[in-house]
């Protein structure tokens, strides 16, 4: 069974932190994706790689970054936290590019800014 | 860039009820995903699928290509039924990129 799994289940930091989500996927896949999910929004994507040391940004990078320095891991980064950031993030792997591949979500990271 | 629409938003059944939930999308594609998200955030997939219909359990899903509609249905509801599920397409048509998803139906089975 492919594993995505989060570094945290729920974390609380304070404005301007820097904060770091980690994501780690066990099956070789070559896309990662991290996701913002807010109510009635739905789910947005911040980021994904495809490779290593490769990124896109997603429909809302504004206020992150991600690294990925091995294929298996890749990070989301809050230079510096705002209240406004608070949320849930998922992280997912993918196989292939294609929409026709299965996608695999880790638990979530339930992230509050005070 | 296409659009997912769900319905209905908000869903309450009582155990043992048959369910349907409705996802529509804009642009012509080649595939369409559903997804499962229990209360406590993990998302888990159900079911994708490119032409008419597919099986799993009491679960149920079908696509009509042609109307750009896809269908999910739920034999004799259980309360463990009860989550929210996704349904997510490719943004441009075809098969390439990354998913759009749909916002959602929170489904509340009842005993």
């Amino acid at each position: 069974d492919v594993k995505v799994t989060q570094s945290s289940r729920y974390l609380v930091k304070r404005t301007g932190e820097k904060v770091f989500l980690e994501c780690v996927q066990d099956m070789d896949h070559e896309n990662m994706f991290w996701y913002r999910q807010d109510p009635g929004l739905g789910l947005r994507l911040i980021y994904f790689s495809y490779d290593v040391k490769m990124k896109e940004k997603g429909d809302i990078p504004e206020g992150y970054s991600v690294s990925r320095e091995k294929k298996e891991r890749f990070s989301l980064i809050l230079e510096s936290a705002s209240t406004n950031q608070t949320s849930m993030y998922l992280c997912a792997s993918r196989y292939g590019t294609s929409g026709t591949y299965e996608q695999y979500f880790g638990p979530g990271t339930r992230l509050t800014v005070t | 860039k296409n659009e997912v629409e769900q319905s209905p938003q908000n869903l309450t059944a009582q155990e043992g009820e048959f369910i349907t939930i409705n996802c529509s999308y804009s642009v012509g594609i080649s595939a369409l995903h559903w997804l499962q998200q229990h209360p406590g955030g993990g998302i888990v997939s159900l079911f994708m699928l490119s032409s008419g219909k597919k099986k799993h359990g009491r679960l149920i899903a079908t696509i009509n290509i042609q109307e750009k509609h896809s269908s999910l249905h739920i034999t004799a509801s259980h309360p463990r039924d009860s989550a929210v599920y996704i349904c997510a397409v490719p943004p441009r048509g075809g098969s390439q990129g990354n998913l759009i998803f749909g916002k959602g139906t929170k489904l509340s089975v009842k005993p």
